[in-house]
Order: C-alpha cells, then sequence, then structure tokens
C-alpha cells in the first residue's frame, strides 16, 4: 500500500520560504507525477504543482514565479519551496501522487498524505 | 484556466436518500473529471476518475456521469459515513482545478 507522508516546519515568518518534504513508502516513486496541493483553513483545495519522477515540473501560473518543486528518487522523496510567503500562504499542505492517464497526464490523485498545516506568522 | 464550479454548495439529505451533486466547466474538457470525497481534517479520497470510473475500493452506491461542460456524482442510497464535502477536479489541462466543493450534510 503506498503512503505518502508531509514533513517540514508548522510555522514560517512572512517573507520567508516554506519548505516540505513528502516521503513516499510502499512503493516507487518512478512512472508517477508528485503534485503539492493546499487547502486554506475553511477552504476549497488549490494545486500548486508537480513533478515527473525524472524531474519534469509544472506550476500553477499564480504561484510560478515563488515555486519550486524537486525530486530524490533514491530517498523516495520530492519537495516543495514557496518563497516570499504571506499570511495569505497559511493552508494544509498536501502532496499526493497523480496516475497518468492515456495521455501521460497525471492528474487522478489517488493517494494523498495526511497534510501537513503551516501557518505564516511573526 | 479551466473554472469548475459546482452545485449546490451545500445539501442536507437523510440515510437512504439518492443523492447528485453537480459540477460544470468554463469549457469543454471531454471526460478528464475526476470526484473526492473529503472528510473534516482528513485527505481528499479519490471516488470516480475518469468522469465515471470508480476508483478501486469504493461502493458501487457511487457513481459519475457526464462528458464535455456538466458532469453529476450521484450517491444512490447515502450511508452514514458519506456525510463529507465533495470536490470536483478537471484533468483535461495540466492547469488542474477543482471546483469549490459541495457539503453534503444530515438532515
Amino acid at each position: 500500500q503506498v503512503q505518502l507522508q508531509e514533513s517540514g516546519p508548522g510555522l514560517v515568518k512572512p517573507s520567508e520560504t516554506l519548505s516540505l518534504t513528502c516521503t513516499v513508502s510502499g512503493g516507487s516513486i518512478s512512472s508517477y507525477y508528485w503534485s503539492w496541493i493546499r487547502q486554506p483553513p475553511g477552504k476549497g483545495l488549490e494545486w500548486i504543482g508537480y513533478i515527473y519522477y525524472s524531474g519534469s515540473t509544472n506550476y500553477n501560473p499564480s504561484l510560478k514565479s515563488r515555486v519550486t518543486i524537486s525530486v530524490d528518487t533514491s530517498k523516495n522523496q520530492f519537495s516543495l519551496k514557496l518563497s516570499s510567503v504571506t499570511a495569505a500562504d497559511t493552508a494544509v499542505y498536501y502532496c499526493a501522487r497523480g496516475d497518468p492517464d492515456e495521455r501521460d497526464y497525471g492528474g487522478n490523485f489517488d493517494y494523498w498524505g495526511q497534510g501537513t498545516l503551516v501557518t505564516v506568522s511573526s | 484556466d479551466i473554472q469548475m464550479t459546482q452545485s449546490p454548495s451545500s445539501l442536507s439529505a437523510s440515510v437512504g436518500d439518492r443523492v447528485t451533486i453537480t459540477c460544470r466547466a468554463s469549457q469543454s474538457i471531454s471526460s478528464y473529471l475526476n470526484w473526492y470525497q473529503q472528510k473534516p481534517g482528513k485527505a481528499p479520497k479519490l471516488l470516480i476518475y475518469a468522469a465515471s470510473s470508480l476508483q478501486s475500493g469504493v461502493p458501487s452506491r457511487f457513481s459519475g456521469s457526464g462528458s464535455g461542460t456538466d458532469f453529476t456524482l450521484t450517491i444512490s442510497s447515502l450511508q452514514p459515513e458519506d456525510f463529507a464535502t465533495y470536490y470536483c477536479q478537471q484533468s483535461y489541462s495540466t492547469l488542474y482545478s477543482f471546483g469549490q466543493g459541495t457539503k453534503l450534510e444530515i438532515k
């Protein structure tokens, strides 16, 4: 059974960089897309971006200038960095696996981490 | 960007009821539409992918239909564990986007 687990600081100061890591267990990171998705308290879901196991990335244009997603296949991990954070970036951050469809798009999120709340505050 | 709009935003129903939730895309997305269930404090769970395919392990009382711009999620006979928030999500464009959610509450 594939499991994902987010880790990282729960509190980040304004203007600093949010850094999270997702560790994948029970399966290989290869041949799948790996996304970050966030959910502000009491609100809906926002897709942040994905990385393919080969290292290619795609980001939400609304966050693209501040986001970097990287992968470490040797550790079965992928990571999120979001720079210049503000209070608007306070959210539960989820990592999720994207199962490729027949077009090789990885937008079916079939496994999710439990989520981690990141609060931006001084 | 593709906008996803769900209706209703909230819904009250009773155990045993048949419930339908609607999702509309701002442009045609063929059948690249997924449905998720989210319970409080938990991650979303994939229920339906490709508009009508049931994810492994999901009860058969859940079904999805539609193509193009209009889609529905139907729960044939509500069970107590089905009270949750439901989201649609398009995977037609790689700028993935979600609906705003439909909260299903007990009447």
